[in-house]
């Protein structure tokens, strides 16, 4: 079975520093791994994606993430954190299987970024 | 930009009463979900539906719930008797393709609330 931890249930960070938010996957075989926000009355909005290839990912707002296959993780980072990034963040996976698959989601983690 | 639009934002309902949560997924995609998330809780799938049938559906996803695509815009999830641990915000979302790489695209949420 398919599952995704996020340790974190908060995350605080000044602005201006670097932040990460921690995932980490159990799949059978190779995953494609995501990361959602979720801003105040808006849906889950996606960030960017794991496929394959390069183990560092970019996506939206300048975000990035890193794959780790040795460590089943997928960090979500920043180098240079903006209060407007304060929202919940998700980590989800879907495995390499044919058919219309769901995502499976981790419990979220906040993140707060302070002026 | 094209988005996942759902009604109503807020659904309060009484115990046993049915309820229809509506959503128009973005008019190219083909793949549709449907899940939601309890106060607290993980993002958890319901269902996953495509060229009108349902292509999988977790435990959650019982007799009492039941998803239609009535036209070619929308889509919706029906709870034929609300149970107080229904509550919950439900998440629509559509995606191009529907296996592994390809992202889905969420919805606002309608918070259903039963009392």
């Amino acid at each position: 079975a398919q599952s995704v931890a996020q340790p974190e249930d908060q995350v605080n960070v000044a602005e201006g520093n670097p932040l990460t938010v921690k995932c980490t996957y159990s799949v059978s075989g190779n995953p494609y791994l995501f990361w959602y926000v979720q801003y105040p009355n808006r849906g889950l909005q996606f960030l960017l994606k794991y496929i394959t290839g390069d183990n560092l990912v970019k996506g939206s707002y300048g975000f990035e993430a890193e794959f780790n296959k040795s460590q089943t993780s997928f960090h979500l980072k920043k180098p240079s954190a903006l209060v407007s990034d304060s929202a919940l963040y998700f980590c989800a996976v879907r495995g390499r299987t044919s058919g219309n698959t769901p995502l499976v989601f981790g419990k979220g983690t906040r993140l707060s970024v302070i002026a | 930009e094209p988005e996942v639009t759902q009604t109503p934002s807020h659904q309060v309902t009484q115990m046993g009463q049915e309820v229809i949560l509506r959503c128009v997924p973005i008019s190219n995609h083909l793949y549709f979900y449907w899940y939601r998330q309890i106060l607290g809780q993980k993002v958890e799938f319901l269902v996953s539906f495509y060229n009108n049938e349902i292509s999988e559906k977790s435990e959650i996803f019982d007799d009492q719930f039941s998803v239609e695509r009535p036209d070619g815009s929308n889509f919706t999830l029906k709870i034929r008797s609300t149970k107080l641990e229904d509550s919950a915000m439900y998440f629509c979302a559509s995606s191009e393709m529907g296996q592994g790489p390809y992202e889905q695209y969420f919805g606002p949420g309608t918070r259903l609330t039963v009392t």
